[in-house]
């Protein structure tokens, strides 16, 4: 049973242009919301969190959008770069635990 | 944000062997760790809850005698993957945290092993 789901494997987006990766779940139980960024062969790098009582924040170019009502959050980074390109997690924190969703590849072309 | 050492990097063993994995918080106390385990493009799958000076929590599916964790200090947790298969090759990631104190903080994660079973 898949409690955070990142229904698009994988997307590909124009230097410049805006990425917007999304998230989906389904335990209202969760209560803080995480945006990570993962190379092959190394540890998440965290990004981007918002708190359930938000449903926006900001930090430079990226912006994590969360609506509670549907069950969904995003992340949009603006302008995309390059090195943006990565897998980007979206995870969903309930108690103690962290749980990921399977991961978004994007690869931003120059 | 936390610095989080995880040793070794990558390790090749022979079927039947074990082998220890290192997680270490180095920036401060780590009161719980998680380890997490990743197959090929796939996500991050949560394996066991590691508390200082107490049994691990382990999750569903996930054999305690097989995966030993212990947590010995503020500092260091360790995961020994015993009597090794092909089928436990894999990426292993250890995270800190030092919940309850900061609930809403992100975790911190090593960058992980990668383990390789001949």
């Amino acid at each position: 049973d898949q409690q955070v789901k990142q229904n698009s494997p994988s997307l590909s987006v124009q230097e410049g242009r805006i990425s917007i990766l999304n998230c989906d779940y389904t335990n209202s139980m969760f209560d803080y919301f995480l945006w990570y960024k993962k190379y092959p062969a190394e540890g998440p790098t965290f990004l981007i969190s918002i708190s359930s009582i938000k449903d926006k924040n900001e930090d430079g170019r990226f912006t994590v959008f969360l609506n509670k009502s549907a069950k969904h959050l995003s992340l949009h980074i603006v302008p995309s770069q390059p090195g943006d390109s990565a897998v980007y997690f979206c995870a969903a924190k309930g108690g103690n635990k962290l749980v990921f969703g399977a991961g978004t590849i994007l690869r931003v072309k120059s | 944000g936390a610095v989080v050492s995880q040793h070794p990097s990558w390790v090749i063993c022979k079927s039947g062997t074990s082998v220890k994995i290192e997680c270490r918080s180095l920036d401060f106390q780590a009161t719980t760790m998680f380890w997490y385990r990743q197959f090929p493009k796939q996500s991050l799958m949560l394996m066991a809850t590691s508390n200082e000076g107490s049994k691990a929590t382990y999750e569903q599916g996930v054999e305690k005698d097989k995966f030993l964790i212990n947590h010995a200090s503020l500092t260091l947790s360790t995961l020994t993957v015993t009597s090794a298969h092909p089928e436990d090759s894999s990426f292993y990631i250890c995270s800190v945290s030092d919940f309850p104190s900061s609930y809403n903080s992100p975790l911190h994660f090593g960058n992980g092993t990668r383990l390789t079973v001949t």
